[in-house]
C-alpha cells in the first residue's frame, strides 16, 4: 500500500543547533515530495520539494535530502529558532491529480 | 500567508445534518484540494477540482462531494454528517502540477 511514514512523533532541540526531520515513504513511483510546516491552528505551509530526479536541495535555512535507495527524505534546519516550533509533515506528490499523501508529522518543539 | 481563503472558521453541526465548505483560491491558481485532517494526524486528500471537473479523489464516500465555479473558487459538501466527520478541513490551490498551498481550514465539529 501507499504510505508516507516519519521515524518520530516528537523532536526537542536547543535553539540555535541544527534539526534533522526525517521521513521514509514506500512508493518508489512517486514524482515528487513536499515538506510543510503547520503551526497550531493553521494550515500547512509550504517549506521546500524535491523531485525524484534530485538528491539534495537547499532554501533558506533548510535542506531537503532524497535517498531513493532506501526511500528515505529528511529535512535540516540551520541554526533552529523559538518560530520553528511546529508539526513537520512530510507529503508524497502522486502525480496524476496531484494527490498528496501526509505522514502522521514530526512535531519541533524548541528549548530555549 | 498563501492568499488561500476558507469559510467559515469554525462549523458545528450536528448528525444527520448537511454542511458547505467554501474556498477562494489563490490568484493564478485554477487547481483546488481538498482534504480532512483529524485531530494529530496529517491531511487526508478527499479529491481535487480542475477547470471545474473532479480530478482524483481519495477513499471518502459520496455524501463528500464538491464544486469548482468558473473563478475557481470551490466548495465541499458534505451530507449525512457523521461524528467521525469532525476535523479540519483544508482547501489547498495550485496551478496544475505545481505546488499545492493550503488556507487556513475549517474546524468542523459534529454533535
Amino acid at each position: 500500500g501507499e504510505s508516507v511514514g516519519l521515524h518520530l512523533p516528537t523532536l526537542s532541540v536547543q535553539e540555535g543547533d541544527n534539526s534533522i526531520i526525517n521521513c521514509a515513504y514506500s512508493n518508489s513511483a512517486s514524482d515528487y515530495f513536499i515538506w510543510y510546516k503547520q503551526e497550531s491552528g493553521k494550515g500547512p505551509q509550504f517549506i521546500i520539494d524535491i523531485r525524484s530526479n534530485m538528491d539534495k536541495r537547499q532554501g533558506q535555512r533548510v535542506t531537503v535530502l532524497l535517498n531513493k535507495t532506501v526511500k528515505h527524505l529528511s529535512l535540516q534546519i540551520a541554526a533552529t529558532q523559538p518560530g520553528d516550533s511546529a508539526v513537520y509533515f512530510c507529503a508524497e506528490n502522486k502525480g496524476e491529480a496531484q494527490k498528496l499523501v501526509f505522514g502522521q508529522g514530526t512535531r519541533l518543539t524548541i528549548n530555549p | 500567508e498563501t492568499g488561500v481563503t476558507q469559510s467559515p472558521t469554525h462549523l458545528i453541526k450536528t448528525r444527520g445534518q448537511q454542511v458547505t465548505l467554501r474556498c477562494s483560491s489563490q490568484s493564478g491558481h485554477n487547481t483546488v484540494s481538498w482534504y480532512q485532517q483529524a485531530l494529530g494526524q496529517g491531511p487526508q486528500f478527499i479529491f481535487q477540482y480542475y477547470r471545474e471537473e473532479e480530478n482524483g479523489r481519495g477513499n471518502f464516500p459520496p455524501r463528500f462531494s464538491g464544486l469548482q465555479f468558473p473563478n475557481y473558487s470551490s466548495e465541499l459538501n458534505v451530507n449525512a454528517l457523521e461524528l467521525d466527520d469532525s476535523a479540519l478541513y483544508l482547501c489547498a490551490s495550485s496551478s496544475v502540477l505545481d505546488t499545492q498551498y493550503f488556507g487556513p481550514g475549517t474546524r468542523l465539529t459534529v454533535l
